[in-house]
């Protein structure tokens, strides 16, 4: 069935250095969008990144994400972290009857200084 | 103006007893849901309904029932708590379809069952 991957469940990375999480993902439909979301402490999840074309890098907030489809792919990145991008990660696509999510389970960034 | 709210937003219930949270929405949307967050599982999708009156179960129903009695209010009812549905609960509205449009969550209400 149709699934999201997220590998790192934690990455701390120091501040001013490269980020970069990790989602790929299963399924065996059209999909028009994919979704990065991003949960800071004790709030509520939000998107940060949505994609619906292939191989066009798509930026919001310092962050970019290009979706691959040959690869089944759309990683998150950003060049430099800052200490207020440590928050909780979701990578996310509609299901197949495209009312729902699937959400991957999600990567904690901590940036330290 | 938060366009979805979540009440209680904490709490307490004990092992048998009945809780209810509640959920009101002023995007008009015709989408609403109910998940749940815990620490190394993410966001899983408890219920979901797409317009009044309707009700679907999402990936983790069991323990949860779920009422959509307008298209402003998605109500999750436990009715019978246990220690196991402590959590992170978070409602959200959505329009769906097949270009999708994005889900906007709630506060969260944090649900501790003794």
């Amino acid at each position: 069935g149709d699934s999201v991957t997220q590998t790192e469940g934690l990455v701390t990375v120091t501040e001013g250095l490269p980020v970069k999480l990790n989602c790929t993902y299963q399924t065996t439909y059209l999909t028009i969008a994919f979704f990065w979301y991003v949960q800071y402490l004790n709030e509520a999840p939000q998107v940060l990144l949505r994609s619906s074309t292939d191989n066009k890098r798509t930026e919001h907030q310092g962050f970019h994400a290009t979706l691959h489809k040959s690869s089944s792919s759309f990683h998150l990145q950003k060049s430099s972290a800052q200490l207020s991008d440590s928050a909780l990660y979701y990578c996310a696509l509609p299901n197949t009857g495209y009312q729902n999510f699937y959400f991957g389970k999600g990567t904690s960034l901590t940036v330290i200084p | 103006e938060a366009a979805v709210t979540q009440s209680p937003r904490n709490k307490v219930a004990v092992t048998g007893g009945k809780v209810t949270l509640s959920c009101n929405q002023t995007n008009n949307h015709n989408n609403m849901y109910w998940y749940r967050q815990d620490t190394g599982h993410g966001l899983r999708l408890i219920h979901y309904s797409y317009g009044a009156g309707s009700t679907e179960k999402g990936d983790i129903p069991d323990g949860y029932k779920a009422s959509r009695p307008s298209q402003e209010n998605f109500s999750l009812i436990l009715e019978l708590a246990t220690p196991s549905q402590t959590s992170v609960y978070f409602c959200a509205s959505g329009e769906g379809g097949p270009y999708y449009a994005e889900q906007f969550f709630g506060p969260g209400t944090r649900l501790t069952v003794l």
